[in-house]
């Protein structure tokens, strides 16, 4: 069995500053793990994805997030927030192994302040 | 195709009404995923594809939901006698092989509102 929680329905920055969303797991087994961004009115796009390789993953548009397995996080973070990256953020985790089916956690809103 | 395309991209049923919803994965993709989503939601799995054979369908709400991708390409997603606590954002996903070691890419959904 496998689920998601992200901390925090919404998170409000100003612009410039860090953007930290949270996202905690849990899998019975070896996780791959996921990062969605989605538009209003658009569907998923993938930002950054772990599987099994470095823990410290870049994604696009300058995220960037780390497994860290003793705390079973990945959360999400960028240095300065630009206005354009306000938008709904989605953690996922899927097994290594057996079923492939991706397990979304609920979403975090990021509103970037001017 | 390019990307994941979905139509209609939106729908309004009454209540009773039948509706099918189209998914164009990525030529050659393999796996194929239906989610649904509520608004102010994360995308719940409906039913997974790998080819055409329908692997995992646990995510179905109701034996009023049924999906089909017989060619192994495109997809199907029908309701029959649509209720108001259908209404949602359907959202369909594919993958390159069945271990998705690149992501899932996404289409941009079929908005359906059942009045």
């Amino acid at each position: 069995a496998q689920s998601v929680t992200q901390l925090g329905s919404h998170v409000s920055v100003s612009e410039g500053a860090l953007v930290l969303l949270r996202c905690n797991y849990s899998s019975s087994v070896p996780p791959y793990l996921f990062w969605y961004v989605q538009y209003p009115n658009q569907g998923l796009q993938l930002l950054l994805k772990y599987t099994s390789a470095a823990t410290l993953v870049k994604g696009i548009n300058g995220f960037e997030a780390e497994f860290k397995k003793s705390e079973t996080s990945f959360h999400l973070t960028k240095p300065s927030a630009h206005m354009s990256d306000a938008a709904e953020y989605f953690c996922a985790v899927r097994a290594s192994g057996g079923s492939y089916i991706p397990t979304f956690g609920r979403g975090t809103s990021l509103i970037v302040h001017p | 195709g390019a990307g994941v395309s979905q139509s209609p991209r939106y729908k309004v049923a009454k209540r009773g009404q039948d509706v099918a919803l189209r998914c164009d994965p990525i030529s050659g993709h393999v796996s194929l995923f239906w989610y649904q989503q509520a608004l102010g939601q994360g995308p719940e799995f409906l039913t997974y594809f790998q080819n055409e054979a329908q692997l995992d369908k646990s995510g179905l709400p109701s034996d009023r939901f049924f999906a089909e991708r017989p060619e192994g390409s495109v997809s199907t997603l029908k309701i029959q006698r649509t209720q108001q606590e259908d209404s949602a954002v359907y959202l369909c996903a594919s993958s390159k092989t069945g271990r998705a070691l690149h992501g899932y890419t996404f289409g941009s959904g079929t908005r359906l509102t059942v009045v």
